[in-house]
């Protein structure tokens, strides 16, 4: 599979825990991305890496949350002290260096998490 | 802010083209048109994508029209399975500032058996 992998698929945790996500790019895309989708919208970026340096950060990305893409491969976001509001589908997308031609995204399926 | 305008929803029956309308009237010279749909609960799927010219790949045409204010997708016999929600976006393609997508609301499209 030279897809998008994001795991896991699904995660309950309580309010105050901490989670993380991973993703894995297809191998060969050096840019990836983390958006954040809650129901009935549509997806909101959250931060972009160009191979390991984290190069932009959205406002939604609070204190709490952490992303980290060592050696420019697989990618982690982190939420620390959960809250019910960041109950929602994370996803992770890469691309590679685009040129003048423009390239679209590959995305994983997500990691839906709930926090009760 | 997402810089496309797309009606919520609409219905087309299994078998007929789809045309899905975008409005982007404020689109740079150097902004791509991107076409991505979403099924129920899996990640965003990118469909095409154009710059001036009319595109067309296995999944869909892209017709923009010349002054590039607006774009339609075209699946052209849709089934069921192209039930889903459309997002139009405009982006530079990575090479200016604007690396991140912005989807907006997007197109709800009900194929009817």
């Amino acid at each position: 599979d030279t897809g998008v992998s994001q795991d896991p698929r699904h995660k309950i945790t309580k309010r105050g825990q901490n989670v993380t996500f991973r993703c894995d790019p297809i191998s060969e895309h050096n840019r990836l991305y983390w958006y954040r989708q809650t129901l009935g919208q549509g997806p909101e970026f959250l931060t972009y890496f160009q191979n390991e340096a984290q190069l932009e950060k959205s406002r939604l990305l609070s204190d709490r949350f952490s992303a980290e893409r060592p050696k420019g491969s697989f990618s982690t976001l982190e939420i620390q002290r959960t809250e019910q509001g960041d109950s929602a589908m994370y996803l992770c997308a890469s691309s590679p260096k685009t040129g003048a031609s423009g390239y679209g995204y590959t995305f994983g399926s997500g990691t839906r998490l709930t926090v009760v | 802010d997402a810089k496309t305008t797309q009606p919520p929803s609409m219905d087309c029956a299994e078998g007929r083209a789809a045309n899905l309308p975008c409005n982007h009237s404020t689109i740079s010279g150097n902004e791509y048109v991107y076409w991505y749909r979403q099924i129920h609960s899996q990640g965003p799927q990118y469909i095409i994508h154009g710059l001036k010219n009319n595109e067309t790949n296995e999944m869909a045409s892209l017709i923009i029209t010349e002054d590039r204010k607006s774009s339609t997708l075209i699946l052209p016999h849709a089934t069921l399975r192209d039930t889903a929600v459309y997002y139009c976006i405009v982006n530079d393609g990575g090479s200016g500032s604007a690396r991140q997508l912005t989807f907006g609301s997007g197109t709800q499209l009900t194929v009817l058996p």
